[in-house]
Order: structure tokens, then C-alpha cells, then sequence
């Protein structure tokens, strides 16, 4: 069946242009997930979203980040005025619900910020 | 967030079962135990979780102590395709996972 899907898989962009990273969840599962990952890192919580309820966002760095989940499915996340250190690779993942459900990943949008 | 500690590295021979160590003293009853893996240039993999008893599945096995506060991810026969990242995580009730820095494996020919 269909796994999450991330749209594009990589994205070159200039300092301070704004870019949307998109996410496309496996259908039915109410838990999003976005992490970012640096090279050679771990990987790093930024939001959580889980059905109708108000999203956890307190993993995002900075107020030039942000995101939004339309109709309980699709997420994008905004990164406004990029800087160097935005680049990352950016992963979603999704979940039946926020308990006891394993995580399914997409694999992630690169963006590497020029 | 509740921690885990995993070593940043580890090696197996191929087709020798591999002991994958995680502690997580700060566990709480309702805190499920996660694993993960993640291959070069992939997303994360789910490999299994579980919160009291031991647990098996096609890929793996999992050992969790008796008193919770520390498990062992059991590959039975590495395989060079088993060479990946290996994240231990808690899973409180309905809050975020948090992923380490987790365990590189390295599976030697």
C-alpha cells in the first residue's frame, strides 16, 4: 500500500527565500510527525500534530518555521526567509493514532539553502 | 522527554546474532518501548516495540527487563542489510517520540 510521501525530495534554495515542504500521510492515520535532521545527526522533533486537537509545536526553532494540516491529512511546512543553517533533510511521519502505533516515515525532503 | 541511552557504536559479524543494549531509568508505567532503524539516505524503519513482555517479530526480538528500566533490541542473524542506525525511544501516552543519537551498527563480511 501507499507509505507517507514527501514532496520534493530535494530543494535547492537562496538565504532568505521561504520554501514549503510537503506531506502526504498514510490515509487514516490521525498522527503527524515532522523531524529535521542535520547531517550526521539524530534526528530532531519540531511538530506533532494528532487529529483535531492544537499542535504540539514546541520543537520548532525559530517563529520562521511553522505548519499546517489541512483536513486531517496533508501537512506542509513553512520555513520563511531560510538561512544556511535551515539545511537539513526534513522528515514526516505518520501514525494510526499517538499511542502504541509505530511510526511510518517518509523519506524526507533534502533542502540545502545556497 | 523521557531519555534513553544507547552506545554510539557497535559491530557484528555477519550471520552472529547482535545484542543491541538501551537504558531508560526514568521510564513510566505507561511508557512504550520503540525501535527503529534507519539505512543510509532513508527514512526511519519501524522494527518493534513493546511494554512488558518480550516481543517478536520477523525482523527482531525485544527484551525488556523486569523492571523496565532498560531493554535489548536481539537481531538473531545480522546480514549486511541490518548495517543501519538503531533508535531506542520511549513513547509516553499520547505525546511525541523523541529520537537519540541512537547505535550505529556495523555488520562486518
Amino acid at each position: 500500500g501507499a507509505g507517507v510521501s514527501q514532496s520534493p525530495s530535494n530543494k535547492v534554495t537562496e538565504k532568505g527565500k521561504d520554501v514549503e515542504l510537503r506531506c502526504d500521510p498514510i490515509s487514516g492515520h490521525t498522527a503527524l510527525y515532522w523531524y529535521r535532521q542535520s547531517l550526521g545527526q539524530g534526528l530532531e522533533f519540531l511538530i506533532y500534530f494528532q487529529g483535531n486537537s492544537a499542535p504540539d509545536k514546541s520543537g520548532l526553532p525559530s517563529d520562521r518555521f511553522s505548519a499546517e494540516r489541512t483536513g486531517g491529512s496533508v501537512s506542509t511546512l513553512t520555513i520563511q526567509r531560510t538561512q544556511q543553517e535551515d539545511s537539513a533533510v526534513y522528515l514526516c511521519a505518520s501514525s494510526l493514532d499517538s499511542y502504541n502505533s509505530p511510526l511510518h516515515f517518509g523519506n524526507g525532503t533534502r533542502l540545502t539553502v545556497t | 522527554d523521557a531519555k534513553t541511552t544507547q552506545p554510539n557504536s557497535m559491530e557484528s559479524n555477519e550471520e552472529e546474532p547482535v545484542h543491541l543494549p538501551c537504558n531508560h531509568s526514568t521510564i513510566s508505567g505507561t511508557d512504550y518501548i520503540h525501535w527503529y532503524r534507519q539505512l543510509p539516505s532513508q527514512g526511519p524503519e519501524y522494527v518493534i516495540h513493546g511494554l512488558t513482555s518480550n516481543v517478536n517479530n520477523r525482523m527482531a526480538s525485544l527484551a525488556i527487563a523486569e523492571d523496565r528500566k532498560s531493554s535489548t533490541l536481539i537481531l538473531h542473524r545480522a546480514t549486511l542489510r541490518d548495517a543501519a542506525v538503531y533508535y531506542c525511544i520511549l513513547n509516553p501516552a499520547g505525546n511525541q517520540f523523541y529520537f537519540g543519537t541512537g547505535t550505529s551498527l556495523t555488520v562486518i563480511p
